[in-house]
């Protein structure tokens, strides 16, 4: 089990509708990663947030957003959900200035859209 | 646009077997490469690779990265069925404050 926790771990949403998915980063980290893995395919960066701000965002539409709190958990929101949008959600967490390999990644949440 | 591609995408061996994964990349201002494995839903890091011809090893495996060539391997010696995983290779260019480009995964299935 990873210092970094995800929820929830299932999720089944109406395509529409909107969903809300939290990560609490792994202790001593302050910079949180959001990942979109879609079945069958390497994930794929949506964005990262360091001291509650976005730090970087992927090609990602502006319905994917996302916060972060001041004990640099995360919130990743998606708007107006698609059936596309059906994936695993990873989070990840690390430090701005260490290295890549300091990055620990959540077990994810598994979003259907129906 | 950053490119990571991996081969072969599906690979199954019986235990002891040796495999070799590929990656090759074609990204600006590379600064790393990574591997992962993937079990269930959690990328768990197996290596970090930034300098050309300077192997990485833990127990049964091990990596390269070949930056003239733009490609990496990852080498697992002698298979266990526990070694059964998408292993994921990525990349991490400079200026990204690590965004990490990742391949598909080569899906390896260790028969008994």
């Amino acid at each position: 089990e990873t210092g970094v926790t995800q929820s929830p771990t299932h999720l089944i949403k109406t395509r529409g509708q909107q969903v809300t998915l939290r990560c609490s980063s792994q202790s001593g980290h302050n910079t949180v990663s959001w990942y979109q893995q879609a079945l069958g395919q390497g994930p794929q960066f949506i964005f990262q947030y360091y001291r509650e701000e976005e730090n970087g965002r992927g090609n990602f539409p502006p319905r994917f957003s996302g916060l972060q709190f001041p004990n640099y958990s995360s919130e990743l929101n998606v708007n107006a959900l698609e059936l596309d949008d059906s994936a695993l959600y990873l989070c990840a967490s690390s430090l701005l200035t260490g290295g890549a390999d300091g990055y620990t990644f959540g077990s994810g949440t598994r979003l259907t859209v129906v | 646009e950053d490119k990571v591609v991996q081969s072969p995408l599906s690979l199954v061996v019986h235990e002891g077997d040796t495999v070799t994964l590929n990656c090759s990349y074609e990204v600006t201002n590379f600064r790393s490469l990574l591997w992962y494995k993937q079990e269930k839903k959690a990328p768990t890091f197996l290596f970090m690779l930034t300098s050309s011809g300077i192997e990485k090893k833990s127990g049964r495996l091990s990596s390269i990265l070949d930056k003239k060539e733009l490609f990496s391997i990852l080498n697992i010696t002698a298979t266990q069925t526990g070694d059964s995983a998408v292993y994921l290779c990525a990349v991490g260019v400079v200026g990204s404050n690590y965004k990490l480009t990742f391949g598909k995964g080569t899906l390896l299935t260790v028969n008994p």
